[in-house]
C-alpha cells in the first residue's frame, strides 16, 4: 500500500530555534497534503491543507507565520515551526490523499520537544 | 467539527469480535464513512471505508445502516495488539480528514 514517510520521527530543539519536518509520499504523486498537530490523551488537529505548487490553506486559529509549510513537489511537503516555544511542543502528522481508492496515508508523526 | 459521534471507550475480551459503533446523522449523500485506528504515539492506521454498502477486508468489516445515519466496525476476533484509539470520520474524497475524540478500545486477556 501507499506509504507516507516523515523525518525526524523526533527532535528536541531550544526554545527560540526553528524546526523543518518533511513529509514524503514513497510510492505515488500527492497533489495534497494535510498537516496536523496532537497534544497528549487528545485527538488529531488538523492545522493546514498543502497543495503542490500553491500556498496552503490554514485552519482557524493556527498562525501561518510560525507553521511554515511548502509544498514543492508532488512528493515532498515541509513543515517548519519558526521560533518554537515550549507550548509547540507536540506530535506533528502528516498524511496524503491516495490516488485510486481515496483513503488517506498517515506518516508515522513527528515529536517535537522544544526545551 | 467532527460530525461523528463515538463511545469514549470500550472494553473488549480477547478473542471475541468487537463491535465499535459511530453516529453519524449528518452524513451527506457524498460523504464516505472512514475508520481509522492509532496506537500510541504513532501515526493513524487506515481500516476500511464505505459509502453505503457494507465492507470487509483482511483488518475488518464496516456495516453501514441503511440510512447511513450510523455505522459499526467489526473487528471478529480482537487480539491485545488492536487495543488503540478507532476514529470514526466522514468525508468527502474531495476534502480533508477531521478526527473527533474517537473510541479507546481495550482488549483485555
Amino acid at each position: 500500500g501507499a506509504v507516507v514517510s516523515q523525518h525526524p520521527s523526533w527532535v528536541i530543539c531550544k526554545s527560540g530555534t526553528s524546526v523543518k519536518i518533511e513529509c514524503r509520499s514513497l510510492d505515488f504523486q500527492a497533489t495534497t497534503m494535510f498537516w496536523y498537530r496532537q497534544f497528549p490523551k487528545q485527538s488529531l488537529m488538523l492545522m493546514a491543507t498543502s497543495n503542490e505548487g500553491s500556498k496552503a490553506t490554514y485552519e482557524q486559529g493556527v498562525e501561518k507565520d510560525k507553521f511554515l509549510i511548502n509544498h514543492a513537489s508532488l512528493t515532498l511537503s515541509t513543515l517548519t515551526v519558526t521560533s518554537a516555544h515550549p507550548e509547540d511542543s507536540s506530535f506533528y502528522i502528516c498524511s496524503a490523499t491516495g490516488t485510486v481508492t481515496g483513503e488517506l496515508f498517515f506518516g508515522e508523526g513527528s515529536r517535537l520537544t522544544v526545551l | 467539527d467532527a460530525k461523528t459521534t463515538q463511545p469514549p471507550s470500550m472494553d473488549c475480551a480477547e478473542g471475541r469480535a468487537a463491535n465499535l459503533p459511530c453516529n453519524h446523522s449528518t452524513i451527506s449523500g457524498n460523504e464516505y464513512v472512514y475508520w481509522y485506528r492509532q496506537i500510541h504515539s504513532q501515526g493513524p492506521q487506515y481500516i476500511i471505508h464505505g459509502l453505503k454498502n457494507n465492507e470487509t477486508n483482511e483488518m475488518a468489516s464496516l456495516i453501514i445502516t441503511e440510512d447511513r445515519k450510523s455505522s459499526t466496525l467489526i473487528l471478529p476476533h480482537a487480539t491485545l495488539r488492536d487495543t488503540a484509539v478507532y476514529y470514526c470520520i466522514v468525508r468527502n474524497n474531495n476534502n480533508d480528514m477531521r478526527f473527533g475524540a474517537g473510541t479507546r478500545l481495550t482488549v483485555k486477556p
